[in-house]
């Protein structure tokens, strides 16, 4: 069945480094690619996503790209903030009818002035 | 546009006792979903449903019923609640309208926490 792995964490940084979360998936047929965020207390929110291979998706200067020959999806950002703390979330789904969300097990980031 | 809201918050059940948690869109999408959320184990499918009167199952339905007599509300229902269902349990809707990336985002929930004695 599908899955994705994706690197435990805590991830804990200086603010303005560059942060890299790594995600790998297993998946038959060609799969969309999400990264999911959730701030503390919250609900998840789609950060990105990439529907094809090569594809990148981008946003608020997060950016991953989708790498079918090592079918990956990492996550990075040049230079993190405080603001970025939070859980982050790969997954993947088909693209028809119902689009089953698969999930990572999450990775935490913590930032720090 | 209110989006997806759950009710309640948060939840304190002894073992045994049955509840319901509440979760409502206001955005017309056909298809609602139930995750749970496990520390080092992600989100989890429970149910979902592809419109009114429709449900199926996800990838761990036992101990949890779900119905769907309105567009808008898809009630989760633990009927004999036991520690194992200790947990924060998110509702998701989207769309069944396909946008041009072919994917239809998912929108969630604030969460529910549940916490079973």
């Amino acid at each position: 069945g599908n899955s994705v792995t994706q690197m435990e964490g805590p991830v804990t940084l200086s603010e303005e480094a560059f942060l890299t979360i790594n995600c790998t998936y297993t998946a038959t047929g060609y799969p969309s690619l999400f990264w999911y965020v959730q701030y503390p207390g919250e609900g998840l929110q789609l950060l990105l996503k990439a529907t094809k291979a090569d594809d990148k998706g981008s946003n608020k200067g997060f950016e991953a790209t989708y790498r079918k020959e090592t079918t990956s999806f990492h996550l990075e950002k040049g230079s993190v903030q405080v603001s970025d703390s939070a859980v982050y979330f790969c997954a993947l789904s088909g693209n028809t009818g119902f689009q089953k969300l698969v999930f990572g097990t999450g990775t935490r980031l913590l930032v720090s002035p | 546009n209110a989006g997806v809201t759950q009710t309640p918050k948060f939840q304190v059940l002894k073992t045994g006792q049955s509840m319901t948690l509440q979760c409502a869109q206001d955005m017309n999408h056909e298809y609602m979903s139930w995750y749970r959320q496990d520390p080092g184990m992600g989100l989890r499918l429970i149910h979902y449903s592809v419109g009114a009167g429709i449900t199926d199952q996800g990838e761990v339905p036992n101990g949890y019923n779900v119905s769907r007599s309105t567009t808008e509300d898809f009630p989760l229902r633990l009927l004999s609640a036991a520690p194992s269902q200790t947990s924060v349990y998110f509702c998701a809707s989207s769309s069944s309208r396909t946008s041009g990336s072919g994917h239809n985002e998912q929108f969630f929930g604030p969460g529910t926490r549940l916490t079973v004695l």
